[in-house]
């Protein structure tokens, strides 16, 4: 398994203002993907981000509003921009990993946002 | 479209009773299938996983069982604890490594 933390663990942001978090891995991963978590509700996938190449974002999600960065294998950084108090989650940072049975995810702590 | 739905929650139990989350997934051919769980202020654990037809995942006396004819991978426990109160993620995964969550379940267990 893969052991994740993420900076900061929460903040509160005033609307309009952006965060940039940090997720940072122990081992070298070549894909890692963030998702949101809003107050009850499941996980929702924003984006795969890999090493050398453009984030790939899913159906709701935009570059300029969630901006993400890749720069080697162990770290990735995520920007929700102009920050609205719908943008009010939590948010997770998590790679892949593979056991001697198949594919598995690992997350980080995550990042409690609140936007006022 | 590909889905993974689980029981509503909350579910609130005494200590020791037993314990059945539902989960059913719809997808084309046979994804590996997980169980994650969430404590109060935490970060997603891996609870357990299966990854082919009839395989049982087990962990911390938790149990699913990949039905594949009922397309289900509902979580059992014998006896929960306290210790027990999370909220519970069935999942399900996809091509390029992704993985599909249901809605979550928070169960409540009273001494």
């Amino acid at each position: 398994s893969a052991v994740i933390s993420q900076k900061p663990s929460r903040d509160i942001c005033q609307r309009g203002t952006s965060l940039t978090i940090q997720c940072q891995v122990d081992s070298q991963v070549t894909m890692m993907f963030w998702y949101r978590q809003q107050p009850g509700q499941s996980l929702t996938l924003i984006a795969t981000a890999n090493q050398g190449s453009e984030a790939t974002y899913e159906s709701g999600f935009v570059i300029d509003k969630f901006p993400i960065s890749r720069p080697n294998l162990t770290f990735s950084t995520l920007t929700v921009s102009n920050m609205s108090p719908e943008d009010s989650s939590i948010y997770l940072c998590s790679v892949e990993g593979t056991s001697g049975s198949g594919p598995e995810q690992y997350f980080g702590p995550g990042t409690r946002l609140t936007v006022t | 479209g590909d889905s993974v739905t689980q029981m509503e929650g909350p579910v609130t139990l005494s200590e020791e009773a037993f314990l059945t989350i539902n989960c059913t997934y719809t997808a084309t051919g046979y994804p590996s299938l997980f169980w994650y769980v969430q404590y109060p202020g935490e970060g997603l654990q891996l609870l357990l996983k299966a990854t082919k037809a009839d395989d049982k995942g087990s962990n911390k006396g938790f149990e699913a069982t990949y039905r594949k004819e009922t397309t289900s991978f509902h979580l059992e426990k014998g006896s929960v604890q306290v210790s027990d109160s999370a909220v519970y993620f069935c999942a399900r995964g996809g091509g390029f490594n992704k993985f599909y969550f249901g809605s979550g379940t928070k169960l409540n267990v009273k001494p």
